[in-house]
Parts: C-alpha cells; sequence; structure tokens
C-alpha cells in the first residue's frame, strides 16, 4: 500500500494563477480532508469529504475548492493563488467510526509559495 | 483562539534523557484525544488515540497521560534516541462532528547526541 500520496511535493505560483494540488489514496478510506499547515500554528482543515460526491467546508475554505468524484481521489482547487495562501499542504484519509477512534493517514505534503 | 496549548514550543534534550511534553485543551465534551509525531518535512503520524476511559497509554517509548478533569495530557519520551527529534502534535476534541479535529501548534523537540 502506497497509503496517502500527495503532488506535487513543490510548486511556486505567481499570483492569481491558478493549481491543483493531487491527493490519492489506496485505503479505501470512506472519508479525506485538506489541511494547511502555518509556521508555529496548529493544522487547519480546509474541507473535507465523507464519501465520493459528498464535500463539505471546514475552518478555512476560502479562496479553495474540492471534489470527490472517486473513493481515491480528493483533488484541492486554488482559483486565484494569494500570497496568504503560501503554506504546506497536507491530504488525508481515514474511515469513519462511531466511537470516533479512527486513526487518520497524512500524506507527504506540497510546499506552495504564492509569489 | 486556538482551544488546544501546548507547552513548551521548542525543548532541546540530550540523546538517553526522558523528557515530558504538555498540553492543555478547553474543547468540550471530550470523546477522544491524540498525540501525533511530525518529522521535518513530512506528515504527521499518529503515536497514541486516548478516549475517555482511558488515563494512560503507550506506544514503546511513548507514553501519554490525560486528565479529563484538568482537561490536561501529556506525552512523556522515554530514553530518548535521536530519531525522536520531531514536532510533537497534540490534537483535541472533535468539535461538530468526528472528523473535525483541533490541532494544537506542536512541540518541536530537538536530541542530540
Amino acid at each position: 500500500n502506497a497509503g496517502v500520496t500527495q503532488t506535487p511535493k513543490f510548486r511556486i505560483l505567481k499570483i492569481g494563477q491558478s493549481m491543483t494540488l493531487q491527493c490519492t489514496q489506496d485505503m479505501n478510506h470512506n472519508y479525506m480532508y485538506w489541511y494547511r499547515q502555518d509556521p508555529g500554528m496548529g493544522l487547519k482543515l480546509i474541507y473535507y469529504s465523507v464519501g465520493a460526491g459528498i464535500t463539505d467546508k471546514g475552518e478555512v475554505p476560502n479562496g479553495y475548492n474540492v471534489s470527490r468524484s472517486t473513493t481515491e481521489d480528493f483533488p484541492l482547487r486554488l482559483e486565484l493563488a494569494a500570497p496568504s495562501q503560501t503554506s504546506v499542504y497536507f491530504c488525508a484519509s481515514s474511515y469513519s467510526l462511531s466511537s470516533g477512534t479512527y486513526e487518520q493517514y497524512f500524506g507527504p505534503g506540497t510546499r506552495l509559495t504564492v509569489t | 483562539k486556538n482551544q488546544v496549548e501546548q507547552s513548551p514550543q521548542s525543548l532541546i534534550i540530550l540523546e538517553g534523557k526522558n523528557c515530558t511534553l504538555q498540553c492543555n485543551y478547553t474543547v468540550s465534551p471530550f470523546s477522544n484525544l491524540r498525540w501525533y509525531k511530525q518529522d521535518t518535512g513530512r506528515g504527521p503520524v499518529s503515536l497514541t488515540i486516548m478516549t475517555f476511559s482511558e488515563n494512560t497509554k503507550s506506544n514503546g517509548r511513548y507514553t501519554a497521560t490525560l486528565d479529563a478533569d484538568t482537561k490536561q495530557s501529556s506525552l512523556h519520551i522515554t530514553a530518548s534516541q535521536l530519531s525522536d527529534s520531531a514536532s510533537y502534535i497534540c490534537v483535541g476534541p472533535p468539535r461538530g462532528g468526528y472528523n473535525k479535529l483541533i490541532f494544537g501548534a506542536g512541540t518541536r523537540l530537538a536530541v542530540h547526541p
């Protein structure tokens, strides 16, 4: 199992450009998540999905869009890049258990710089 | 306001020594609390998940404790190794559903030979 994979690893964007961060998991998890991690701050949830075709906003969704057409893939779209979106982006996936004690598996991250 | 506070922000210890990292949370009601390890340039990896019925849980040289009354947790690392150099992140009880975890800013640990 590759687990959660993300591409690209690094990217530099100019202000106003668009891009898609790719995320794929091979664990057949129904839940997938996108987080951003800024220096000195905890991870913030951008969007999450509870299954194919279902997505919902997290804590910091502005400036981002997602789609979930398959169980495996959960791409994150930045439409008009802004310097405030400079961050490290992590994708994660999990099962969802009624006890809440599921484990989230994280990808290696994408480091994005917007200048 | 961050509802998960960790201390210290950073810590340097010598190889072989023990250390304890602290986590205070204010989110309620409590369902579970987690500790993650994040190596530089990598994604977080789960160390332990504690439910309200557990007040201590071990994973090798890592032992997490939980006091739900005072809303405090600690992560104790025994006989530290160079590979323990990483950020350790406390993750508070989910808010607004099991999937909306609240991440602390982490404690950056450096283990020196």
